[in-house]
C-alpha cells in the first residue's frame, strides 16, 4: 500500500525557516517524481514544487521561487521542502504527492500544517 | 499559466441523482485534465486523468468528458460517500494548476 507521511509543520514567525519531510513507503520511491502542493485555509489547491526521480529536474511555483528548496534522499525514501523567509501567505496545509508520468498526482499524503504568524 | 475555472462552486443533490461539474481552461490543454475528490481526514483521491480515464478503483458511476478547453465530471446515481469537494487539475504543462473546487453537499 502506497503511503506518504508528512511531518515538520508547526507555528513559525514571519521571516523564519522550516523544513518539511515526507516519508514514502509501499512503492519504489526512486522511480517517481514527487511534488509539494499546498492549500491555504478555506482555499483551493496550489502546486508548489516538483523534483524528478533522480533530482535532475526541479521546478517551483513563482510564489515560492528563491525561498523554498525541494530535495529528496532516495536512500531514505524521503522528500523534503526547505522553506525560508516565510510569509503569512505561506500559511497552509502542505501535501506531498506522487507524480505519475502523465502529470497527474496519483497518491497524496494527508498533509502537514504550517502556520506563519507572529 | 493556464487558469482553470471550475463551476459551480457549490452543488446540492440527493442520493441517487446525477450531477455534473464543469472545468474550463484558459487555453487548450488537449485531453490532459484530472479530477480529484477531497474529504476531511482522508488523502486526496485521484478519480480521473487524461480527461476520461478512470483511475483504478474509481467507481464506474464517475465519468469524465471533454477536450481542448471544456471538461465535465459527471457522477451518476450519487452515493452517500460521493459528497465532498472536487477539484480539476490541468496536467498538460507546468505549472500544473487547479480549479477552485466544487463542494458537493447532500440536499
Amino acid at each position: 500500500e502506497v503511503q506518504l507521511v508528512e511531518s515538520g509543520g508547526g507555528l513559525v514567525q514571519p521571516g523564519r525557516s522550516l523544513k518539511l519531510s515526507c516519508v514514502a513507503s509501499g512503492f519504489t520511491f526512486s522511480n517517481y517524481g514527487m511534488n509539494w502542493i499546498r492549500q491555504a485555509p478555506g482555499k483551493g489547491l496550489e502546486w508548489v514544487a516538483y523534483i524528478s526521480s533522480g533530482s535532475s529536474y526541479i521546478y517551483y511555483a513563482e510564489t515560492v521561487k528563491g525561498r523554498f528548496t525541494i530535495s529528496r534522499d532516495n536512500a531514505k525514501n524521503t522528500l523534503y521542502l526547505q522553506m525560508t523567509s516565510l510569509r503569512s501567505e505561506d500559511t497552509a496545509l502542505y501535501y506531498c504527492a506522487r507524480l505519475e508520468l502523465g502529470g497527474y498526482f496519483d497518491y497524496w499524503g494527508q498533509g502537514v500544517m504550517v502556520t506563519v504568524s507572529s | 499559466d493556464v487558469q482553470m475555472t471550475q463551476s459551480p462552486s457549490n452543488l446540492a443533490a440527493s442520493p441517487g441523482e446525477s450531477v455534473s461539474i464543469n472545468c474550463k481552461a484558459s487555453k487548450s490543454i488537449s485531453k490532459y485534465l484530472a479530477w480529484y475528490q477531497q474529504k476531511p481526514g482522508k488523502a486526496n483521491k485521484l478519480l480521473i486523468y487524461s480527461g476520461s480515464t478512470l483511475q483504478s478503483g474509481t467507481p464506474s458511476r464517475f465519468s469524465g468528458s471533454g477536450s481542448g478547453t471544456d471538461f465535465t465530471l459527471t457522477i451518476r446515481n450519487l452515493e452517500p460517500e460521493d459528497f465532498g469537494l472536487y477539484y480539476c487539475q490541468q496536467h498538460n504543462e507546468y505549472p500544473f494548476t487547479f480549479g477552485s473546487g466544487t463542494k458537493l453537499e447532500i440536499k
